[in-house]
Parts: structure tokens; C-alpha cells; sequence
């Protein structure tokens, strides 16, 4: 599975939109881009996934570059409750394949 | 959206006792799940992978005669920390692939953890 680079921390502005950017260069073709976030304690939680296309659903958009070497997590209107540790994970889609965690980066929603 | 949980949400044992995570899907069936474990403000490290009605197989570096895992049924794996010492005290975390396929978003889904203490 590609490896990815996340920035270790960010900060954000209750109500402002949150962009988690994620480096992934060595993506191939079939591996999709995953994002789970963890809150302190507890288990990591699906939040969007895409391959190549813009994707969002009601937790938040997913933003890839043509060139797939990138992509940008985007919280519309960060709240309190969205402070926690997010993952980019790239793998591919077949059952079965291992989730493999990277450092992540742990967002502050400051209010 | 699909369930796993895991029992006990956390443990304190004593240096050199086993101690048993279960992890169990509750409205689905897993063919696959999947142990993960996290040290304090470190990500999560996949230990192994356990499939339903065959034997684990060990991320490297992993002792599987340490961390026994068990996965007898489409709903049930567990953990065992055999002989568990201070260095073992961390937070266990498992996951499960949905067998059906019913999910069109996610294969995986995570349990909220076990904290496991060793003193």
C-alpha cells in the first residue's frame, strides 16, 4: 500500500472549514483514498473514501488531485466535537486488504 | 451502521496473568478481523489478522505464542495476552470486514478499544 504524509497537528476555528491535506505520490491506480478519524479513547471512525473523483458525504468532502498524488480532507463547519486524530490511509478496495495507520494529524477545533 | 464491540472496555491485570480480549460483531458477519494496538499519542499498529475457522497470520515482529487470537465464529474473535507484563499495558483495538459486502462504503468497522493496564 502507498505510504502517505499528513502534517503531525493544524488548528481551526470553531465553525470555520477544516482542510486536512494528505501527500500520497506512490498511489497506484486501484488504491483508494480512505479517512478515518480517531477521538481520544477510542476506536477509529470511517468518515469518506474515493478513488479518483470528489467525494462528500453528510461528514465531509473529499478533494483528490488529477494526478491522484494528493488529497485534501475539507470539515465544512468544524465543531468542538470534531477535534480528534485524522488518518489518510491508501489501499486498495479488495476485501480482505489491511488498514495500515500513518502518524495522522491531530486537529484542535479552538472556539 | 454496523456494530463491533469489545469486552472488557478496560483490564488491570497482574504481571505474568493472560487476559482475554473479545471482539464481536453484532449485526453483521466477519469472515475477517483484524488486531490492532496503540501506545500512548502513537498510531495504531496492526498485529494481526484473524480469519474465521484458520490460524492468524502475525504482522512481523509480532510473538503469536504471546498474543494468541482466536476466531471460531462469523461473529467472534478473540485476544489473548499470555503472560502479560508491564510493556504489554496498551489500548487494543480490533476491527471487522463485513463477509456480505453489505456496506457500499466501508469493508472495515472498528470497535471502541480495551484498555489493557499490566501491573
Amino acid at each position: 500500500d502507498a505510504k502517505t504524509t499528513q502534517p503531525p497537528s493544524m488548528d481551526c476555528a470553531e465553525g470555520r472549514a477544516a482542510n486536512l491535506p494528505c501527500n500520497h505520490s506512490t498511489i497506484s491506480g486501484n488504491e483508494y483514498v480512505y479517512w478515518y478519524r480517531q477521538i481520544h479513547s477510542q476506536g477509529p471512525q470511517y468518515i469518506i473514501h474515493g478513488l479518483k473523483n470528489n467525494e462528500t458525504n453528510e461528514m465531509a468532502s473529499l478533494i483528490i488531485t488529477e494526478d491522484r498524488k494528493s488529497s485534501t480532507l475539507i470539515l465544512p463547519h468544524a465543531t468542538l466535537r470534531d477535534t480528534a486524530v485524522y488518518y489518510c490511509i491508501v489501499r486498495k478496495r479488495d476485501t480482505g486488504n489491511q488498514f495500515y495507520f500513518g502518524t495522522g494529524t491531530s486537529l484542535t477545533v479552538i472556539p | 451502521g454496523a456494530v463491533v464491540s469489545q469486552h472488557p472496555s478496560w483490564v488491570i491485570c497482574k504481571s505474568g496473568t493472560s487476559v482475554k480480549i473479545e471482539c464481536r460483531s453484532l449485526d453483521f458477519q466477519a469472515t475477517t478481523m483484524f488486531w490492532y494496538r496503540q501506545f500512548p499519542k502513537q498510531s495504531l499498529m496492526l498485529m494481526a489478522t484473524s480469519n474465521e475457522g484458520s490460524k492468524a497470520t502475525y504482522e512481523q515482529g509480532v510473538e503469536k505464542d504471546k498474543f494468541l487470537i482466536n476466531h471460531a465464529s462469523l461473529t467472534l474473535s478473540t485476544l489473548t495476552v499470555t503472560s502479560a507484563h508491564p510493556e504489554d499495558s496498551s489500548f487494543y483495538i480490533c476491527s471487522a470486514r463485513d463477509s456480505a459486502g453489505i456496506s457500499s462504503y466501508n469493508e472495515q468497522f472498528f470497535g471502541p478499544g480495551t484498555r489493557l493496564t499490566v501491573l
